[in-house]
């Protein structure tokens, strides 16, 4: 299977500031990753697909960048409503795999 | 609107076996593949199993960790999607949510149902 492995697992950030995480595979995928947030209680939510594509409804302060092994989700300026957790997923090979999340938590 | 309702989440003991439902509505449901994926509690997401579309006839793959005691299907006539889930293990406690897959494959998971916990546990 291909791992995903996602840095930092925590990061503590304020209001607007400007944020990135990321996402390392364990060998090429392409363009084939998406990103999600989840919120406690609740089913994770499409952010970016193929690496770089905005998700209809998702505001543009996010994005995403990267393709083969190395990726990036960026939030421009950070909102209130944006401290979530942050998962990362390739879906180059059948076997799909997740990273193992990055908790975004308010300094 | 796309919606997917997960059903049939329950405590079940260390062997046993549960079947889990997924009511889908708002899409041509067979135009998808359909995901289930897990989420222990407190842990990440885990990709569990998948069918693919009417065009791919329905075809299944599975992650290691469960293949040979999971199974998942669709019945069309009725717009759901299953998990049966034989042989259960303590670690197969998560909950387990019904994914569609965005119509043009390779795709990512674009709607999420709200999930139903399954608690493996003697």
């Amino acid at each position: 299977d291909i791992q995903m492995t996602q840095s930092p697992s925590t990061l503590s950030a304020s209001v607007g500031d400007r944020v990135s995480i990321t996402c390392r595979a364990s060998q090429s995928i392409g363009s084939w990753l998406a990103w999600y947030q989840q919120k406690p209680g609740r089913a994770p939510k499409l952010l970016i697909y193929k690496a770089s594509s905005l998700e209809s409804g998702v505001p543009s302060r996010f994005s995403g960048s990267g393709s083969g092994t190395e990726f990036t989700l960026t939030i421009s300026s950070l909102q209130p409503d944006d401290f979530a957790t942050y998962y990362c997923q390739q879906y180059h090979s059948y076997s799909i795999t997740f990273g193992q999340g990055t908790r975004l938590e308010i300094k | 609107e796309v919606q997917l309702v997960e059903s049939g989440g329950d405590l079940v003991q260390p062997g046993g076996s549960l079947r889990l439902s997924c009511a889908a509505s708002g899409f041509t449901f067979s135009d998808h593949y359909m995901d289930w994926v897990r989420q222990a509690p407190g842990k990440g997401l885990e990709w569990v199993g998948r069918t693919r579309n009417k065009a791919n006839s329905y075809t299944t793959e599975y992650a290691a960790s469960v293949k040979g005691r999971f199974t998942v299907s669709r019945d069309v006539s009725k717009n759901s999607l299953y998990l049966q889930m034989n042989s259960l293990r303590t670690e197969d406690t998560a909950v387990y949510y019904c994914v569609r897959v965005a119509v043009v494959v390779p795709a990512a998971n674009d709607y999420w149902g709200q999930g139903t916990l399954v608690t493996v546990s003697s």
